[in-house]
């Protein structure tokens, strides 16, 4: 079955302090890795997707990038307007399984000003 | 271009009664999923539709829980006989030719079971 476990549950940074969040993932076979943010009350926002290993992207303060095992979600210097939960979401190889995302629980991020 | 509408954004339903959540799709996407987001859960696959098939339901309840994408018209989501567990915020999503084309995920609708 694939897992998916985002740490840390939850992060609070200054503005301007700089951090990682982690995605560890199993699954039989990886199409592809996705991340999200998800603000109070609404659905989540695409960021990123990464599909092999040594991939990286990169969105303003946010950059992301791919092992065999993780991805990371790299925050550089961030505002308070990046205050969010923090999806992270793989879709594994196969038929019908290769249409449906298997999502962490989520990192709630806040950044104080 | 407006995107994944879904409604309503907030459903309250006493127990035992039917619930339907409608979602629209944005223009040019034949691809619907909808997933569940437990209070203090990650979100959890249910179904994925095209027009008027269901491809795959491995994540629907066995019972209770149906859905449908007809020919004309939003993705329906349908819960009967609602009991307290059902309480949660049901996200439906879309695409233009499968996840590989990127999920654009609507705001959502809150159900509530009193």
């Amino acid at each position: 079955e694939d897992q998916v476990t985002q740490s840390p549950e939850a992060l609070r940074l200054q503005e301007g302090e700089s951090s990682s969040l982690n995605c560890s993932y199993t699954v039989s076979g990886l199409r592809g890795l996705f991340w999200y943010r998800q603000d109070p009350g609404k659905g989540p926002e695409f960021l990123f997707t990464l599909y092999s290993a040594g991939e990286e992207k990169e969105k303003e303060r946010l950059k992301a990038t791919l092992t065999k095992k993780e991805s990371f979600l790299h925050i550089t210097a961030p505002k308070p307007e990046d205050s969010a939960t923090y999806l992270c979401a793989v879709q594994a190889v196969g038929n019908n399984a290769g249409n449906m995302l298997t999502f962490g629980g989520g990192t709630r991020l806040m950044v104080k000003p | 271009n407006a995107g994944v509408m879904q409604n309503p954004r907030h459903l309250v339903r006493r127990r035992g009664q039917e619930a339907r959540l409608r979602c629209s799709p944005m223009k040019g996407h034949s691809h619907v999923y909808w997933y569940r987001q437990l209070p203090e859960e990650g979100l959890k696959f249910m179904v994925y539709l095209q027009k008027e098939n269901i491809i795959d339901e491995s994540g629907m309840p066995k019972e209770r829980f149906s859905a449908e994408f007809p020919k004309e018209g939003p993705s329906i989501l349908r819960i009967q006989q609602v009991v307290r567990g059902d309480s949660a915020a049901y996200f439906c999503a879309s695409s233009p030719q499968g996840v590989n084309y990127g999920y654009t995920f609507g705001s959502g609708t809150r159900l509530t079971v009193v």
